[in-house]
């Protein structure tokens, strides 16, 4: 079936050292999407990839890239995990469709759950 | 911010009942989408209704949008213990966004 997986499902970093997520789709979609979402709260937009073009949403921390070398693939990264970036990192895809691409559902991986030591 | 709120923040009810989340939001849309979460997972797309629809239905789920209100609503007929989960309501602003903004959800418990 076609999907978004994410690697690993859990990630434990210490303080500071820098932290890779991963992201692949088999869906062939144009858009990826990174959402961190904390507990019992709603996903947060980090920024989002509409083909190679980068998006980044004004008030995600600097600490934060993200690289997508081909279409299928998509990646975190956090230069220097603080206490407050443990949380649920979650990637999404979505396509243009005639009446644009805000019309289309996003389909999401299950996320990696990154605890920080 | 045109983060929609939902109401209410927790619900539990018993198997077999109907369960009914309201989401509003702050701005004109697009279109609004409910989404599903079970706990630990990500996101999974339930319905979408576009602005210019009022009611939508898929299997046992039922959207309203009142867009002069700028609210909605998802009811979950004939609830399962596996319905258990958390439900968001996500936004976009105009035609063409590709960007989603989301609801701070409901957390629904079906007791068996």
């Amino acid at each position: 079936d076609a999907m978004v997986i994410q690697n690993p499902r859990y990630q434990v970093t210490q303080f500071g050292k820098p932290v890779t997520l991963s992201c692949s789709q088999t869906l062939n979609h144009n858009v990826m999407y990174w959402y961190q979402q904390k507990s019992s709260q709603a996903p947060k937009l980090l920024f989002h990839y509409y083909d190679k073009d980068f998006n980044n949403e004004a008030d995600t921390p600097d600490n934060f890239q993200s690289r997508r070398p081909n279409t299928s693939f998509c990646f975190l990264d956090i230069r220097s995990p603080g206490l407050g970036d443990a949380a649920m990192y979650l990637c999404a895809t979505s396509s243009p469709s005639g009446t644009g691409v805000g019309n289309q559902p996003q389909h999401f991986g299950d996320g990696t759950r990154l605890s920080i030591l | 911010s045109q983060q929609g709120e939902e109401d209410p923040q927790a619900l539990s009810i018993q198997e077999g009942e109907n369960a009914t989340m309201n989401c509003s939001y702050k701005t004109s849309i697009n279109n609004l989408q409910w989404y599903r979460q079970n706990s630990g997972r990500g996101l999974v797309h339930l319905i979408l209704i576009r602005s210019n629809e009022r009611e939508k239905h898929s299997g046992r789920l039922r959207v309203t949008l009142d867009t002069s209100k700028k609210s909605s609503s998802l009811l979950i007929t004939a609830s399962r213990a596996a319905d258990t989960a958390s439900y968001f309501c996500a936004t976009d602003r105009y035609f063409g966004n590709e960007k989603l903004t989301f609801g701070t959800g409901t957390r629904l418990t079906i007791i068996p």
